[in-house]
């Protein structure tokens, strides 16, 4: 199985700063088709999870542009450019390459 | 407007089964992969099954597969979770999920799943 491992776990931040979430996966999630099958999900509190990137870089409708996700192969990156209010829950990777499918631990951004 | 809505969780004893459904709208629902995620009290996601468009293609987590049936009905816009054999361990929130290898870009609130004696 693939292991998605993310840091921090814990991230505080000062709203209007910027924040950064690391996920490495244990294989390359890189495809012979150039794509990198890694996603990146926000769960807010009391919330279902919503989609925020999809292929490592693609934002999903709807998704403010404060939003990134960059990386490729095992190493990968989520940035808020300025975190807002609004923005506090739990962020997750997720590798799609193959099954079973896989998700980080979680990341838990709270304001300072 | 895509919407999601699970029914079919409960309270159910150990070795019991449920079957957990998830109706779809507002979209095409027979060119979509279908996925279930869950969700332990407290914990992280963790991927369950999916299903391909016109169900012939179905993975599992090793943890449910022989207990767990994912299964759809195009013609009711429909996915299901037949769960048999179930265990302390399977208590969670199911989510019903759109979409596979580009995203699950609409999820449903979830329906609780309670296994206990």
């Amino acid at each position: 199985d693939i292991v998605m491992t993310q840091s921090p776990l814990s991230l505080p931040v000062t709203p209007g700063e910027p924040a950064s979430i690391s996920c490495r996966s244990s294989q390359s999630l890189l495809h012979s088709n150039g794509n990198n099958y890694l996603d990146w999900y926000l769960q807010k509190p009391g919330q279902s999870p919503q989609l925020l990137i999809s292929l490592g870089s693609n934002r999903a409708s709807g998704v403010p542009d404060r939003f990134s996700g960059s990386g490729s192969g095992t190493d990968f990156t989520l940035k808020i450019s300025r975190v807002e209010a609004e923005d506090v829950g739990v962020y997750y990777c997720m590798q799609v390459l193959r099954t079973p499918i896989t998700f980080g631990q979680g990341t838990r951004l709270e304001t300072k | 407007e895509v919407q999601l809505v699970e029914s079919g969780g409960g309270l159910v004893q150990p070795g019991g089964s449920l079957r957990l459904s998830c109706a779809a709208s507002g979209f095409t629902f027979r060119i979509r992969w279908m996925t279930w995620v869950r969700q332990a009290p407290g914990k992280g996601l963790e991927w369950v099954a999916n299903v391909n468009q016109d169900g012939s293609d179905r993975y599992y987590v090793d943890s449910v597969k022989g207990r767990f049936t994912i299964s759809r009905d195009n013609a009711k816009n429909s996915v299901y979770l037949q769960m048999n054999s179930l265990r302390a361990e399977d208590t969670a929130v199911y989510y019903c999920a759109r979409g596979w290898n580009s995203g699950l870009d609409s999820w449903g609130l979830g329906t609780l799943v309670t296994v206990s004696s």
